[in-house]
């Protein structure tokens, strides 16, 4: 069965720090996106890409991230300059047309990111 | 805005017990999705729901959405200790792209 890839697995990097978290989506999928869980919680909507532009972002997603599909076929979020606050579980997620179409989510095994 | 409740967030049972856990949204859903976290693990996709009281089932697992478009619960006949994890449902947010998850069910199963 396709699978979403993320790497690293975990990542610990220190405060103010950059980092960058990479994804493969599904090869025929053309919608991607990023949620963060912090430990224990809810699944946090972070932002939405398709055909190469942002379709959606959260409150959370402010000018500190980013997307980039550098090559069409890695999706990566980039931290500008890590807090404390921005430790969770990171998810990568793609789906073959938009869920108010009807099409789910296949999440890839996450991230799991440490600011120290 | 749009906003997704469920509940119970924890839930402990017996081994052989019944388990169900609720989801309601703020607005009418154009469908309902459930997905499954085990332990440690990520988000799983279980099922959809698209027409207003469909009801679905896979084994042990019984899915219904609401007639009005706004409910939906996710019974589990017998449970097992395969079952333990977090049941989480979503629904689309208009017409953004954008799916939003409830809290989650946490099931426990005791052997």
């Amino acid at each position: 069965e396709p699978e979403v890839t993320q790497t690293p697995s975990h990542q610990v990097t220190q405060m103010g720090q950059e980092v960058i978290l990479r994804c493969v989506p599904i090869s025929n999928h053309l919608y991607f996106y990023w949620y963060r869980q912090i430990l224990g919680q809810k699944v946090e909507f972070l932002v939405s890409f398709y055909n190469n532009e942002i379709s959606e972002k959260s409150e959370i997603f402010d000018d500190q991230f980013s997307v980039e599909r550098p090559d069409g076929s890695n999706f990566t979020l980039k931290i500008r300059s890590t807090k404390l606050e921005d430790s969770a579980m990171y998810f990568c997620a793609s789906s073959q047309d938009r869920p108010e179409n009807n099409y789910g989510y296949t999440f890839g095994s996450g991230t799991r990111l440490t600011v120290v | 805005g749009q906003q997704v409740m469920q509940i119970p967030q924890y839930q402990h049972v017996q081994e052989g017990e019944d388990f169900t856990t609720y989801c309601n949204s703020s607005t009418t859903l154009s469908n309902i999705q459930w997905y499954k976290q085990r332990p440690g693990g990520h988000p799983v996709f279980l099922i959809q729901l698209v027409k207003s009281g469909e009801v679905k089932k896979q084994k042990r697992l019984t899915f219904q959405f609401g007639e009005a478009k706004k409910n939906s619960s996710l019974h589990i006949t017998a449970t097992q200790t395969t079952d333990v994890g977090t049941y989480f449902c979503a629904g689309p947010l208009g017409n953004t792209g954008k799916l939003i998850f409830g809290q989650g069910t946490t099931l426990q199963v005791k052997p």
